[in-house]
């Protein structure tokens, strides 16, 4: 069955650089998008990142020049960094994949990250 | 970017009542291939979002059919026929006609 697990480190220090990886499995990244979306504590949610199915990529305008997403396929792996972190950046980040006509089908469980000295 | 408008923010319900939520958009969400990228999702306390509503109106994998969305261009609703315990949580539109994706501040469904 379809399943995308995240993994990251769950404190980063303010004007560190995250690292999120999204493990997935039951699809190929071949043929699914996959995106980033986040949600701080006790508020909606955020589209970040995707990457698509042929490798193009695609960023939130307002945090463009912070992020970097590629993939590993032979891993079955999307990877999300993001720079210069604020305390604003706290927030839980899932994967979730993209088909053609559906955005976020499938969703992981979500990383905790908190940005704190 | 898209402004998602949705209202209420907050709706009490009790069981087996009919209960709508309204989206507006900014702007329309039709495109010029004449598809409206248009979506629900459901985040109940404590998980991950899940899809309920794809393209306005057409029904998540395993989505009960108590659920239905509607609507055009800038306005859209959601429609629960009879809430039941589990519907409780937070519903969110979501549109992917104009990148960025943008999502709504989302309607809280709780228990009267």
């Amino acid at each position: 069955q379809v399943q995308l697990k995240e993994s990251g480190p769950g404190l980063v220090q303010p004007s560190r650089t995250l690292s999120l990886t999204c493990t997935v499995s039951g699809f190929s990244l071949t043929s699914y998008g996959v995106s980033w979306v986040r949600q701080p504590p006790g508020k909606g949610l955020e589209w970040i990142a995707a990457i698509w199915s042929g490798g193009s990529t695609d960023y939130n305008s307002a945090l463009k020049s912070r992020l970097s997403i590629s993939r590993d396929t032979s891993k079955s792996q999307v990877l999300l960094k993001m720079n210069s972190l604020q305390t604003e950046d706290t927030a839980m980040y899932f994967c979730a994949r993209e088909s053609i006509t559906t955005p976020f089908d499938y969703w992981g469980q979500g990383v905790m990250v908190t940005v704190s000295s | 970017d898209v402004v998602l408008t949705q209202t209420p923010s907050t709706l009490s319900a009790t069981i087996g009542q009919s209960v709508s939520i309204s989206c507006r958009s900014s702007q329309s969400l039709l495109d010029s291939a004449g598809n409206t990228y248009l979506y629900w999702y459901l985040q109940r306390p404590g998980q991950s979002p899940q899809l309920l509503i794809y393209l306005v109106s057409n029904l998540g994998s395993g989505v009960p059919n108590r659920f239905s969305g509607s609507g055009s261009g800038t306005d859209f609703t959601l429609k629960i026929s009879g809430v039941e315990a589990e519907d409780l949580g937070v519903y969110y539109c979501m549109q992917a006609t104009h990148a960025p994706y943008t999502f709504g501040a989302g309607t809280k469904l709780e228990l009267k």
